[in-house]
């Protein structure tokens, strides 16, 4: 079975502008969520998607969005990019059936440098 | 809120020799706990996971770890350590609502391994 997919791998982009990074998640998970990563503040959690609804949110502002498409696949958008967006981004899917834990497979990242 | 405290940012351990990652989490409830090890530029590998039952876990490469409810701890255990174990360790734990749905891993802030030859 394949991974999770993410695309680009890397990506750098200016000060203002706006990013769009997309996920494929193991075939059958529903779940997908989306993680960033800094040297300053560690892993954190951005958001959750399952079957194209926003599940949960975490303290990002609302520059940061995304969606969940019907075959799963999940894009998230940055808006407005400032140098403290400069990160991994990582996304991880799930079968995440509710009421149940699931342990989440994750991508290999994008990592986006903002200049 | 729930959080995850991994004391040792860096840890040196000899090529063969045992290893013993720690972890400790606050959380109120019965938490899912997650051992995840990331190699540079890759993505995060699931070593372990515990969400109930024994609680002596083993996971993939050898790793091991231990659920002590009454220190709030889960260390990260392996007898003997290979060259090719030298990476960035993060514990994590998770949560259900009653209601079902989640708010995300929280991770620590992972312990760096090195290994000496």
């Amino acid at each position: 079975k394949a991974g999770v997919t993410q695309t680009p791998r890397y990506l750098i982009k200016t000060r203002g502008q706006q990013v769009t990074l997309s996920c494929s998640p193991i075939s059958g998970h529903r779940s997908v969520s989306w993680y960033q990563q800094t040297p300053g503040q560690g892993l954190q959690f951005l958001f959750e998607y399952f079957s194209e609804t926003q599940r949960n949110k975490g303290n990002f502002p609302g520059r940061f969005s995304g969606r969940q498409f019907s075959n799963s696949r999940s894009e998230m958008n940055v808006s407005t990019l400032e140098l403290g967006d400069s990160a991994l981004y990582l996304c991880a899917s799930s079968l995440r059936d509710r009421g149940f834990p699931n342990e989440q497979f994750f991508g290999p990242g994008t990592r986006l440098t903002v200049l | 809120a729930q959080s995850v405290t991994q004391p040792d940012i860096h840890i040196t351990v000899s090529e063969g020799a045992s290893l013993e990652l720690r972890c400790n989490y606050s959380y109120g409830a019965t938490p899912y706990l997650f051992w995840y090890v990331q190699s540079p530029g890759q993505g995060l590998q699931l070593l372990l996971k515990y969400f109930s039952g024994d609680t002596l876990v083993q996971g993939i490469k050898g790793f091991e770890a231990e659920f002590k409810r009454s220190q709030s701890s889960f260390n990260l255990r392996k007898p003997s350590v290979h060259w090719s174990d030298a990476a960035e360790y993060f514990c994590a734990v998770d949560h259900m609502y009653s209601g079902g749905g989640a708010d995300g891993l929280t991770f620590g802030k992972g312990t760096h391994l090195i290994i000496q030859p």
